[in-house]
């Protein structure tokens, strides 16, 4: 079964500053997708990235991209320019191919001081 | 907005009831999928549905049903509630297209709490 750890239940930045958040997982899959959602205190679960695990090139998406090690199953956020909207929970997640349930994390509580 | 609708809000029941929770996927979407979040198990893969038939389960309790109808809105039906089934309950879809995005869109949740 496959398995995803957050090894930080919390983490603080401040504002302006650039933070990473830390992702392993596991899997015998070689077709795959890893995600990161937000989960601010409204509770929605709100999508941050996604990465395709057949593509060698990170995803980036505005202040927000992934450093993703295959070999080492490995998979993290790093924010830049740290905003006070970006105060949330974060959850990591995998899913396999298509249409397949996400299993999450244990997710990271970011704190933005300014 | 995600485009997934989540009706109630909220939820106060008592401990031996039964509720339902609906969920209206983003149109076009065929796939839904149920999770629970609870402050002990996290966040939880519950069940899916793909075009009306059910396609994937989780750890779904024998209490807990799911059914998608034909207009694809998606209802998980609760019983012989306890105390351990308060919790957030998620509604996800996706398109599930041949272009293999699964992105899973989520609703705002059903807060349960059972008394």
């Amino acid at each position: 079964a496959q398995t995803v750890t957050q090894s930080q239940p919390e983490m603080s930045v401040q504002e302006a500053e650039t933070v990473t958040l830390s992702c392993t997982y596991d899997t015998s899959e070689s077709d795959y997708y890893l995600f990161w959602y937000k989960q601010p205190p409204s509770r929605q679960m709100i999508l941050v990235i996604r990465q395709e695990a057949y593509k060698q090139q990170n995803a980036t998406e505005n202040r927000f991209s992934v450093n993703f090690q295959k070999a080492a199953k490995s998979f993290s956020l790093k924010i830049s320019d740290s905003q006070l909207g970006d105060a949330a929970m974060y959850f990591c997640a995998y899913s396999g191919p298509s249409g397949s349930r996400l299993t999450f994390g244990e997710g990271t509580q970011l704190t933005v001081n300014p | 907005d995600s485009g997934v609708t989540q009706t109630p809000k909220h939820l106060i029941t008592a401990t031996g009831q039964r509720v339902t929770l609906r969920c209206s996927p983003r149109s076009g979407d065929l796939s839904v999928y149920w999770y629970q979040q609870s402050l002990d198990q996290g966040l939880q893969f519950l069940i899916q549905y793909y075009n009306g038939e059910e396609r994937a389960k989780g750890n779904i309790l024998e209490r807990f049903s799911a059914q998608q109808f034909p207009d694809l809105h998606s209802e998980l039906n609760l019983s012989s509630l306890e105390l351990g089934d308060s919790a957030l309950y998620f509604c996800a879809s996706s398109v599930d297209d041949q272009a293999g995005k699964n992105i899973q869109y989520f609703g705002a949740g059903t807060r349960l709490s059972v008394l």
